[in-house]
């Protein structure tokens, strides 16, 4: 277990439609990476937010944001979904900058 | 941003000793090199980090030539578990944003 929580676990939704996915870093962890992983693919890299800032920006699309919360859970909002946004979504959270990144088990999203 | 070069797939045996090798022929002077593994569904999980020469923890060693162009991660006696993809990574210890996964290696152990 490695201290980063997702919600939910799964889930399935229509193409066009709206959905938040939501992870909780490590007690103490400030930093917060998204990722993208679909079928047989590498982890694509979306954003990273820092204690309430978004700090990088990777190949996210315009539809999809994100966000931290003062109590640094963070949110990823995807948007006008497309069949091919189908994909397992992981989170990561840094205690320290450039550290050892911390996963969470992901939320597997499928769009129909 | 330092780029990474890995092989994309490699096959061995179980209880022999496997070396994956990766390129990083950018590496900046601040940059550090970081292994992780991933299963299948699973979020990848910190393996090994160094900045030169050798480290060693409880499941892999790392070597890092003198000038650091690329490194190779070693796993001793692997078994059938050790199935996964391992990932290099070069990042900057100072400033995090420049850590980015690539596409990995897919390690296969065989029986």
């Amino acid at each position: 277990d490695s201290g980063v929580t997702q919600t939910p676990k799964h889930l399935i939704t229509a193409t066009g439609q709206r959905v938040t996915l939501r992870c909780s870093p490590r007690s103490g962890d400030l930093s917060v990476y998204w990722y993208q992983q679909s079928l047989d693919q590498g982890l694509q890299f979306l954003i990273q937010y820092y204690n309430g800032e978004e700090r990088a920006k990777g190949n996210i699309l315009e539809r999809f944001s994100a966000q931290q919360f003062p109590d640094l859970h963070s949110e990823l909002n995807l948007s006008s979904l497309e069949l091919g946004d189908s994909a397992l979504y992981f989170c990561a959270s840094t205690r320290l900058a450039g550290g050892e990144q911390y996963f969470g088990p992901g939320t597997r999203l499928t769009v129909l | 941003l330092a780029k990474t070069t890995q092989p994309i797939s490699m096959d061995s045996y179980e209880g022999q000793e496997v070396n994956i090798t990766c390129s990083h022929n950018n590496i900046a002077t601040n940059d550090y090199i970081t292994w992780y593994q991933q299963f299948p569904s699973q979020g990848p999980r910190f393996i090994i980090q160094g900045y030169k020469t050798k480290v060693t923890n409880e499941v892999a060693s790392l070597f890092i030539p003198a000038d650091r162009k690329s490194s190779t991660l070693s796993l001793p006696r692997v078994s059938l578990s050790d199935t996964a993809v391992y990932y290099c990574l070069v990042g900057d210890m100072e400033r995090d944003d420049k850590i980015i996964f690539g596409k990995g290696t897919r390690l296969h152990i065989l029986p």
